[in-house]
């Protein structure tokens, strides 16, 4: 089935630095979307991306869908504590079963105060 | 609104055993999906449903069954469990299924097969 990568695993960071993290894909998709997930927790929507070339915020979040329709990237400006998390990329075909959703396996966020 | 509510939130199972998570949502969503969550990994579908009466296999469904007979309700049935199915369980509904910007997920049920 479609897979899809997500790196880096793992970032250990300091309080006020960037974050940079993606997810490509052998295949193209309709919809990329990022989500974040706090342990014990669902995981919550921050970004969903509809079109090819689309750069989206959410506050100190950016996000973008990639030209190719096969990747996309998150980025988080002078992070903080609260940041910490896995977050998660997902992509989406619509119609019939390939509208559901693919998910990376995530990156774990840490950020040292 | 409640949104998405999940019951259980733990459980431990013997092998071959079985058992129903509950799912209920109240914002009246047509599609509504289970997906489970093995450790370092990301959430892959198990089964999904576009309205009452209307179920799907998603991309992992062997070993479970669902069904739908309200909009609200979308419980998933473990007939008999196996370890292989110790996972974070979560279920989530949408309006429609492009519109993910009103995606919701619950707070997962964390089941473990012994």
């Amino acid at each position: 089935g479609q897979q899809l990568n997500q790196s880096p695993q793992s970032m250990f960071i300091q309080e006020g630095e960037d974050v940079s993290m993606n997810c490509t894909s052998s295949s193209i998709f309709n919809t990329w979307l990022w989500y974040k997930q706090d342990p014990g927790e669902g995981p919550v929507l921050l970004i969903a991306l509809y079109k090819a070339g689309e750069l989206t915020s959410n506050g100190r979040l950016t996000a973008q869908f990639g030209i190719t329709r096969k990747d996309s990237f998150l980025n988080i400006s002078a992070s903080i504590p609260s940041d910490v998390g896995i977050y998660f990329c997902a992509g989406q075909n619509y119609g019939g079963s390939q509208g559901n959703l693919i998910f990376g396996k995530g990156t774990k966020l840490s950020v040292k105060p | 609104n409640a949104g998405v509510t999940q019951t259980p939130k733990f459980r431990i199972l013997k092998i071959g055993q079985s058992m129903t998570l509950q799912c209920a949502q109240d914002m009246n969503h047509n599609y509504m999906y289970w997906y489970r969550q093995d450790p370092g990994m990301g959430l892959k579908l198990i089964y999904y449903s576009v309205g009452a009466g209307i179920t799907d296999k998603g991309e992992v469904p062997n070993g479970y069954n669902v069904s739908r007979s309200t909009t609200e309700d979308f419980p998933l049935r473990l007939e008999l469990a196996a370890p292989s199915q110790t996972s974070v369980y979560f279920c989530a509904s949408t309006p429609r299924q492009d519109w993910l910007r009103e995606q919701f997920f619950g707070p997962g049920t964390r089941l473990t097969v012994l």
